[in-house]
């Protein structure tokens, strides 16, 4: 089985400002897939950015980046710049290789504060 | 925008009625998914479908049946409603397995007096 930690249910900071929040995962597998989903109050869900577990080069997506240790399996989400639209909900997720099962952190709650 | 859609997109209802929530997309993707969304919880695999009639399990699948019969159509059934069963169900759809992601509908709040 696999399971997802983030450890900080609430986070805030100053538009403009960095932020990283953090996600811990355990599983048995070698090779799987790293995700995190940003839920704005809309309520939809929206695909950040992904890394796989093989790529040793960490995932960058414009203002959005991770830092992904596997051995330490920790794959933490840094926020640069930071901008009144990023407040929301941000979940880590883990995928095996089969693909089946996206497995879900329990979310941080990221305030912007103007 | 992934074509997703899932009706109703809110329901009340009331306990030990069925219910019927309903994922339909326009990608002709293989994989379907329906998930709940608790407080605290994020979002737990309730069902998913790796192909017509074929589905499986997830993590939290007791009290809830799925159906597939068309590649485009996803139905979550409560057979049974209990007070429990209050959440916010999503859809997700996704073309193959490993490193594609999963993309999600707008979700329906379900919520059973």
């Amino acid at each position: 089985a696999q399971t997802v930690t983030q450890s900080q249910p609430e986070m805030s900071v100053q538009e403009a400002e960095t932020v990283t929040l953090s996600c811990t995962y355990d599983t048995s597998e070698n090779n799987y897939y790293l995700f995190w989903y940003k839920q704005p109050p809309s309520r939809q869900m929206i695909l950040v950015i992904r890394q796989e577990a093989y790529k040793q080069q960490n995932a960058t997506e414009n203002r959005f980046s991770v830092n992904f240790q596997k051995a330490a399996k920790s794959f933490s989400l840094k926020i640069s710049d930071s901008q009144l639209g990023d407040t929301a909900m941000y979940f880590c997720a883990i995928r095996d290789n089969a693909g089946n099962m996206l497995t879900f952190g329990g979310g941080t709650r990221l305030m912007v504060k103007p | 925008d992934a074509g997703i859609t899932q009706s109703p997109r809110h329901k009340v209802t009331e306990t030990g009625t069925p219910v019927t929530l309903r994922c339909h997309q326009t990608e002709n993707h293989r994989y379907m998914y329906w998930y709940r969304q608790d407080p605290g919880h994020g979002l737990r695999l309730i069902h998913y479908s790796y192909g017509v009639k074929d589905t499986d399990k997830g993590e939290v699948s007791d009290g809830y049946s799925v159906s597939r019969s068309k590649t485009e159509d996803f139905l979550l059934t409560l057979e049974s409603a209990t007070s429990s069963q209050t959440s916010v169900y999503f859809c997700a759809i996704s073309a193959s397995g490993g490193n594609q992601p999963q993309h999600f509908g707008d979700g329906t709040r379900l919520s059973i007096l």
